[in-house]
C-alpha cells in the first residue's frame, strides 16, 4: 500500500526557514514525480511545485520560485521543500502528492501546518 | 496561467439527490498527446483532498460508480448520482495540462 507520511507541524519566526519532508512507503520514487500543494486558511488548493527525484529536475509555480526549494532523497525515499524567508502570508497546510496511475494527484500526503508568526 | 472555473461555489443536497457540478478552463486541456489532464478532487472536512476522477471521466480505484465526469476541450462536469452522507466536502477540479497546474475554487457539497 502506498503511503506518505508528512512531517510534524512547524512553527516559523518572519524571515526564517522550515523544511518539510514527505517519507514514502510502497513505492520507489525514482520512478515517478513528486508534487508540492498548499492550502491557506479557508482557502483552495494551490500547486507549488514538482521534482523528479530521479535526477533532481525541478518545475516551479513562478509564484513560489522564489520561497520554495524541492529535493528528494532517494536513498530514503523521501521528499522535501524547504520555505525561505518566511512571511504571515506563507501560513498555510503544505501537501506532498504523487501521481500513479492517471493523475499528479494520485495519493496526497496528511498535510502539515506551517504557521509563520513571531 | 489557465483559470478553472467552478460553479456552483456551493451546493445544498439532500440524501439521495443527483448534483452537477462545473468546471470550465480558460484554454483547452488537450495536451499534445491527445489525452485531456482534467481531473476532480474531494476534501472531506478536516482531510486531505482524495482524487476521485482522472483524465475527465475515469474513476479511480474504490470510487463509488455514482461518481461520473464529463467533458472536453474547455467544459467539464462532474455528476455525483444518490449522495449519500459521505460525498459531502468541498469538490475540486484540477488541469494538468499546462503548466502550472491550477485548480479550480471549489464547490463546497453541504446537507440540506
Amino acid at each position: 500500500e502506498v503511503q506518505l507520511q508528512q512531517s510534524g507541524a512547524e512553527l516559523g519566526k518572519p524571515g526564517t526557514s522550515v523544511k518539510l519532508s514527505c517519507k514514502v512507503s510502497g513505492y520507489n520514487i525514482r520512478n515517478t514525480y513528486m508534487h508540492w500543494v498548499n492550502q491557506r486558511p479557508g482557502k483552495g488548493l494551490e500547486w507549488i511545485g514538482r521534482i523528479d527525484p530521479a535526477n533532481g529536475n525541478t518545475i516551479y509555480a513562478e509564484k513560489f520560485k522564489s520561497k520554495a526549494t524541492l529535493t528528494a532523497d532517494t536513498s530514503s525515499n523521501t521528499a522535501y521543500m524547504q520555505l525561505s524567508q518566511l512571511k504571515s502570508d506563507d501560513t498555510a497546510i503544505y501537501f506532498c502528492a504523487m501521481p500513479l496511475y492517471g493523475s499528479p494527484f494520485d495519493y496526497w500526503g496528511q498535510g502539515v501546518m506551517v504557521t509563520v508568526s513571531s | 496561467d489557465v483559470v478553472m472555473t467552478q460553479t456552483p461555489p456551493s451546493l445544498s443536497v439532500a440524501i439521495g439527490q443527483s448534483v452537477s457540478i462545473s468546471c470550465k478552463s480558460s484554454q483547452s486541456l488537450v495536451y499534445s498527446d491527445g489525452k485531456t489532464y482534467l481531473h476532480w478532487l474531494l476534501q472531506s472536512p478536516g482531510r486531505s483532498p482524495k482524487r476521485l476522477i482522472y483524465q475527465v471521466s475515469n474513476l479511480g480505484s474504490g470510487v463509488p460508480d455514482r461518481f461520473s465526469g464529463t467533458g472536453s476541450q474547455k467544459d467539464f462536469t462532474l455528476k455525483i448520482s444518490r449522495v449519500e452522507a459521505e460525498d459531502l466536502g468541498v469538490y475540486y477540479c484540477a488541469q494538468t495540462t499546462h503548466f502550472p497546474y491550477t485548480f479550480g475554487a471549489g464547490t463546497k457539497l453541504e446537507l440540506k
